[in-house]
Order: C-alpha cells, then sequence, then structure tokens
C-alpha cells in the first residue's frame, strides 16, 4: 500500500525553464511533507519541506505547493539547472501528536534530468 | 558538520550469510533508521530507533534484525541474507523534537549490497 506516490519515473527539462515534480498521497493523518534530493553513490539530502498548515513554501529557486484537499503537492524549480540533475523524492509524515519519532513515509523517486 | 556514516559502501554476501551493516552518527541524535532503496519502490523502512535498545518494526522488517547497544550506532543484521535482499541500504538519524518531524534527517551514503 503505496501512501505516497510520485507517478512520474523520470522528468527531462532544458536548462533555464521549470521544473515541475509531483507528488499524491493517500493518508489524511500526513501533516508535513518533504522534498529530498539524492545524487548517485549519495545519501539523500532535504531540499524543502511544508507544514499542512500552509499551501505554498519557497526557498531560492525552489518552492513546494500542497493542495490539501486534492492530497497533492508539487515542487517547482525555477530556473532548472544542470547541477539539479538528480532524483527527487518527495516524503510525509504524520507528526502531530508526538508519536511519529521522526519517522518519512517516502514516495518513490522521480528522476529529473536538466538538459544544458 | 553532521556526519552519519556507514561502515562500507560496497558489499558482496552469499547466500545463507549473516551480514552487519553498521552505521555511526556524530551529531547525539536520539532517532536513527534503516531503509532500502529499490528502484521504483523509493525508500522503505526496515527499522527505526528512538533510543537506545529501543527498537520499532518499519514497513517491510521480515528478514531483518537491529541493534542499537550505543547511541552512536546503530546496526542492521541480515540473519540469512537472500538475494531478494540485494539492495541500497541507507541509514538515517534525527533529533528527538518531541514527536514533532525536523527537516534534518540526515542520511549516511549507503551500502550497495549484493547477495549472490
Amino acid at each position: 500500500d503505496q501512501q505516497v506516490k510520485q507517478n512520474s519515473p523520470s522528468l527531462s527539462v532544458q536548462e533555464g525553464r521549470i521544473s515541475i515534480l509531483n507528488c499524491d498521497y493517500t493518508n489524511s493523518m500526513f501533516d508535513y511533507f518533504l522534498w529530498y534530493k539524492k545524487y548517485p553513490a549519495e545519501g539523500p539530502t532535504f531540499l524543502i519541506s511544508i507544514s499542512s498548515i500552509k499551501d505554498k513554501n519557497e526557498d531560492g529557486r525552489f518552492t513546494v505547493f500542497l493542495n490539501k484537499s486534492a492530497k497533492h503537492l508539487s515542487l517547482h524549480i525555477v530556473p532548472s539547472q544542470p547541477g539539479d540533475s538528480a532524483v527527487y523524492f518527495c516524503a510525509a509524515s504524520a507528526g502531530a501528536g508526538g508519536t511519529s519519532y521522526g519517522k518519512l513515509t517516502f514516495g518513490q523517486g522521480t528522476i529529473l534530468t536538466v538538459h544544458p | 558538520d553532521v556526519k552519519v556514516t556507514q561502515s562500507s559502501r560496497y558489499l558482496v554476501k552469499r547466500t545463507g550469510e549473516k551480514v552487519f551493516l553498521e552505521c555511526v552518527q556524530d551529531m547525539d541524535h536520539e532517532n536513527m533508521f534503516w531503509y532500502r532503496q529499490d528502484p521504483g519502490l523509493g525508500l522503505r523502512l526496515i527499522y527505526f530507533s528512538y533510543d537506545v535498545k529501543m527498537k520499532e518494526k518499519g514497513d517491510i522488517p521480515e528478514g531483518y534484525s537491529v541493534s542499537r547497544e550505543k547511541k552512536e550506532r546503530f546496526s542492521l543484521i541480515l540473519e540469512s541474507a537472500s538475494t531478494n535482499q540485494t539492495s541500497m541500504y541507507l541509514c538515517a538519524s534525527t533529533p528527538f523534537t518531541g514527536g514533532l518531524v525536523t527537516d534534518t534527517q540526515y542520511f549516511g551514503p549507503g551500502t550497495r549490497l549484493t547477495v549472490l
């Protein structure tokens, strides 16, 4: 039962254009969402997050949008750069209530390729 | 600087062998996690620990056990390795924040395990 889904295994974008990565979730208890970026032979690194009380969070070229009614979030990268080429994982947590222990549920990942 | 280290980057074992994967963090974090990453499946949680000698099953604990004798060290044990345990294994840690998830789940570089 995949509670966090990234339905696009890969995405190819031209340098300078916008990259949009999508993520859907089914568990209505999730209240915190994160995006991680992973290069080959390295562990994932945190990129950006959003709480369920917000619908948008921005950090430089990265913006995450949350649509709670649709149980959907997206990561926008503008402008895309070749160094952004990596695997992007969406993750979610049911943190409220003090029992999550920081436990995250991850999606399958989307391979982003940014062409020069 | 935050550091999670894993004992091996690459490991090749034979079916039936007992395998130990070691993870050490130097950030004094309470929570530690073991994931496996497989293409098309993303990161799946095997086990996690929220304190010394405490452990909780994740989503796919079958065939694995863990040990946390010291706060900084979390070991994953494959009691009798099988070919379907060939995977990338990732360790992560995060501090205790009263149960609230944080942005800072730090990952190690991963161990690529091949079981022949």
